[in-house]
């Protein structure tokens, strides 16, 4: 089935520790973008990727990273996790063209 | 700056009763609207979007959306509500150009639905 994959559907995770959201899209979409959502404040962007190869910062993106080496993935990577990180986030891809931005399943991350 | 307002964090309605969920947004520019449903544990489903033309937008599951630039609306109604219609709802706002795709939220609206 095409779509959207997010992996892992969860995580508990020690501060200070390292972790990478894996995202990965089989519809060719060439923008992609990670999100976090916490209780009462919606969505926020924390990086996008128009297209392979380019990246850009949204509105959150401290203490994050991202990179796109090719179309299907876009990984998200806490280099150091914090508490205020604990959060679901959540990956979207969007094709060239078009408005519309389908999104993941969601991981739920914890830091603790 | 770019936001979105959802002044009502939660709303309960009976089923069959009309619903209205209301948006408010502020962009420096013409934006892209938009609303999505997100079901617990689910990723956000798209249920309509305005660009430009006609005002009055529908779409899925019987959901429509008028767009009033004097007011800065972009409300959400449907006029009879199915249980199945329970979920947060969030209104988001999007710029065109170079920005394309890049979403603004709302914090979004829980609705229950009572038998």
């Amino acid at each position: 089935i095409a779509g959207i994959t997010q992996a892992p559907t969860s995580q508990i995770l020690a501060a200070g520790r390292r972790m990478t959201l894996r995202c990965t899209q089989d519809m060719r979409h060439n923008a992609m973008y990670w999100y976090r959502q916490d209780l009462g404040l919606g969505l926020r962007l924390i990086h996008y990727s128009n297209t392979a190869g380019t990246t850009g910062k949204g509105e959150v993106p401290d203490g994050y990273s991202v990179s796109r080496a090719n179309t299907d993935d876009f990984p998200l990577t806490l280099a150091s996790a914090v508490p205020s990180q604990t959060s679901v986030y959540f990956c979207a891809s969007r094709a060239h063209g078009t408005t519309e931005a389908f999104f993941g399943q969601g991981t739920r991350l914890t830091v603790v | 700056a770019q936001s979105v307002t959802q002044p009502d964090i939660h709303i309960t309605v009976s089923e069959g009763a009309s619903l209205e969920l209301r948006c408010n947004y502020s962009y420096g520019a013409t934006p892209y609207l938009f609303w999505y449903v997100q079901s617990p544990g689910q990723g956000l489903q798209l249920l309509l979007k305005y660009f430009s033309g006609d005002t009055l937008v529908q779409g899925i599951k019987g959901f429509e959306a008028e767009f009033k630039r004097s007011q800065s609306s972009f409300n959400l109604r449907k006029p009879s509500v199915h249980w199945s219609d329970a979920a947060e709802y969030f209104c988001a706002v999007g710029g065109r150009g170079s920005t394309l795709g890049r979403l603004y939220f709302g914090r979004g609206t829980q609705l229950t639905v009572w038998p």
